[in-house]
């Protein structure tokens, strides 16, 4: 009912190996992020789109690529994982109007052994 | 660089017990401040807000008042049930006027009956 899903929900890969995870809405809200979520860290962004094919780095970018080819999905790829970036990764979207009332999905829990 | 503090974790208390989550941030002028809870197993929610010095943000019971000679941003409750068992993060905007937010680390809330 939230209008926003990831996929998938949990997912175990090897070191080395490209993954990409999924954030569909069906909100179409423009704005669109990247979390990651680690103990004593909080919430870190990775990157963010403002519209199609328009995104920037947030402050963890590195080892990270999105895309956003249409308004309701925007992709994450850890182009060849690392332990470190095990963690839990939150998709966030969010309109014009409440600028900073971000709907969150459900969470990818990733683990890269 | 604008940063939120958060008190550390976890919290234990018990059912009817006050709450109090302390929040501090570091900023430039006077941003809106936030917090938002993450249930088990879920996304994060937005708990409540405040826009200005002063202003009171106020949601299922839980309160938050923005001090800006403090620099803080509270979360109160006076009476906490299991139910309110989650972690909860307070956060503020980037500079800019960006729409991204900056995240405290969380504080795990426990309540037991």
């Amino acid at each position: 009912d939230a209008g926003i899903t990831q996929s998938p929900r949990h997912k175990v890969t090897e070191t080395g190996t490209p993954v990409t995870l999924r954030c569909h809405q069906t909100e179409n809200h423009r704005y669109m992020y990247w979390y990651r979520q680690d103990p004593g860290h909080g919430l870190r962004l990775i990157h963010y789109s403002y519209g199609v094919k328009d995104t920037d780095k947030g402050e963890v970018s590195d080892g990270y690529s999105v895309s956003r080819s249409k308004t309701e999905d925007f992709l994450l790829t850890l182009e060849s994982a690392t332990s470190s970036q095990t963690s839990v990764y939150f998709c966030a979207i969010r309109g014009t109007g409440e600028i900073y009332g971000y709907t969150f999905g459900s969470g990818t829990r990733l683990t890269v052994v | 660089g604008d940063s939120v503090t958060q008190m550390e974790g976890p919290v234990t208390l018990s059912e009817e017990a006050f709450l109090t989550i302390n929040c501090t941030y570091t900023a430039t002028g006077y941003p809106s401040l936030f917090w938002y809870v993450q249930y088990p197993g879920e996304g994060l929610q937005l708990l409540l807000k405040a826009t200005k010095a002063d202003d009171k943000g106020s949601n299922k019971g839980f309160e938050a008042t923005y001090r800006k000679e403090t620099t803080s941003f509270h979360l109160e409750k006076g009476s906490v049930q299991v139910s309110d068992s989650a972690v909860y993060f307070c956060a503020l905007p980037y500079s800019g006027n960006t729409g991204k937010l900056i995240f405290g680390q969380g504080t795990t809330l426990q309540v037991k009956p």
